[in-house]
């Protein structure tokens, strides 16, 4: 299985501070990535996914994400973040066969008002 | 749509009894479901995939005869803790493929809830 490292376990932002949390994964050929969001007491949601062509993705909610091949990295940015971005965001890399996930450990985002 | 849901999702039991929690998807079929573990503050470990109509796929260092699962049906999994111990106290999440869809979408993992076990 790959391995996907976060390097921030916790960031504190103000709000209409700009938001980038890093991944990175370990060489594995060909490379789908996602970006997972946990808001407090709710499940897992999917933020948004690479899977080929444009490195740029645009998620949900404002989000998006640089595929940058060359850094085997998947960082997820948003320009102004808002308090109601206060959750635990996971980077996950799917396996090859394309059956698992391997998941990051997590960064916790706090947002202050 | 793509809902997922788990019961219960809190449990306590006491150690050495056996503890059965549901996955179900709600909106789609699902030949396909995976169940995680989740420590405090660290991220979900894939504990085995679980296959409609055959028997789950364990990842390496998960007690097949622990950690029974069972799929019957293309909307429910079951993950029974047998023997429960206070080391199985943790967050157990369950995930689901659409069956229905194919190419890069089938890759896609809709999330439950999640069950909180504690074993006293």
């Amino acid at each position: 299985a790959q391995s996907v490292s976060q390097h921030n376990h916790h960031v504190i932002l103000s709000e209409a501070a700009s938001l980038e949390l890093g991944c990175n994964y370990s060489y594995g050929g060909t490379v789908n990535l996602f970006w997972y969001v946990q808001y407090p007491g709710q499940h897992l949601q999917l933020l948004l996914k690479y899977f080929s062509g444009d490195p740029l993705v645009k998620g949900i909610k404002g989000f998006e994400a640089e595929f940058i091949k060359s850094k085997f990295s998947f960082n997820l940015r948003k320009p102004s973040v808002q308090w109601s971005d206060t959750a635990e965001y996971f980077c996950a890399v799917l396996n090859s066969g394309y059956s698992t996930l391997t998941f990051g450990k997590g960064t916790m985002l706090l947002v202050s008002p | 749509g793509a809902v997922v849901s788990q019961h219960p999702s809190w449990v306590i039991c006491k150690s050495g009894t056996s503890v059965k929690i549901e996955c179900r998807s709600l909106d789609f079929q699902a030949t396909t479901m995976f169940w995680y573990r989740q420590f405090p503050k660290q991220s979900l470990m894939l504990m085995a995939t679980s296959n409609e109509g055959s028997k789950a796929t364990y990842e390496q260092g998960v007690e097949k005869d622990k950690f029974l699962i069972n799929h019957a049906s293309l909307t429910l999994s079951t993950l029974t803790v047998t023997s429960a111990h206070p080391e199985d106290s943790s967050f157990y999440i369950c995930s689901a493929r659409d069956a229905g869809t194919s190419g890069r979408f089938s890759y896609e993992q809709y999330f439950g809830p999640g069950t909180r076990l504690t074993v006293t």
